[in-house]
């Protein structure tokens, strides 16, 4: 079983939609989540980092629900230039900041 | 404002041939790593440094050696290049656990 997993889609939603992704963790000693953002052909970048009280940073909410070991990511409102792979990235405790990735899923936004 | 900065960005290399992809910061990080995507499997950690001196494997290591003589440099070097290693190779660096990690634009190497 991969230590992180995520559906790789594609999501095709058309502009406006609310589009939600899923990625679970194997492994309960993990302690810290993020999601990272990667457009084609470029480098990762951090979207935001994921809470155990959930937080939002404006159109995406992400949240983690540590005793099913998944994190979600929501994005509301969706723009064209969300289209991209959204990487889940786990840490895992005591491993000096090893990151961990997801396969990423992909999203495509359309007119 | 530089950042990460890894050199080159595209590389084709003969069976056997050895090169060292470079990478530098300039945001005093002490942790510096190095990844490898390939479709459908992610980013994986080849090797990485929490600090200057110090370097550990990562998940896929074979093939590579790192160094770290300095915070701002952590090269990896392929010792004898095979066609498993095409893949794109990116270099990261954080301040800490938990932080933020900054990625370099990336490395295409070609094996033929």
């Amino acid at each position: 079983r991969k230590e992180v997993e995520q559906d790789p889609g594609p999501f095709n939603v058309p502009e406006g939609a609310t589009v939600a992704f899923n990625c679970t963790y194997s492994n309960s000693a993990s302690q810290s989540f993020f999601w990272y953002r990667q457009d084609c052909r470029k480098e990762p970048k951090l979207l935001m980092s994921v809470y155990s009280s959930g937080n939002e940073d404006g159109r995406f909410t992400a949240q983690l629900n540590r005793a099913s070991q998944y994190i979600s990511l929501l994005i509301r409102d969706s723009k064209l230039s969300d289209s991209a792979t959204y990487l889940c990235v786990v840490i895992l405790t005591g491993t000096a900041s090893k990151l961990t990735f997801g396969t990423g899923t992909r999203l495509q936004v359309t007119l | 404002n530089a950042g990460v900065t890894q050199t080159p960005k595209f590389q084709v290399l003969k069976t056997g041939q050895s090169m060292t992809l470079q990478c530098a910061q300039d945001m005093n990080h002490e942790y510096m790593s190095w990844y490898r995507q390939d479709p459908g499997m992610g980013l994986r950690l080849i090797h990485y440094s929490v600090g200057a001196g110090i370097t550990d494997q990562g998940e896929v290591p074979n093939g590579y050696n790192v160094s770290r003589s300095t915070t701002e440099d952590f090269p990896l070097r392929l010792l004898s290049a095979a066609p498993s290693q095409t893949s794109v190779y990116f270099c990261a660096s954080s301040r800490g656990v938990g932080a933020e990690a900054f990625f370099g634009q990336g490395t295409r190497l070609t094996v033929v």
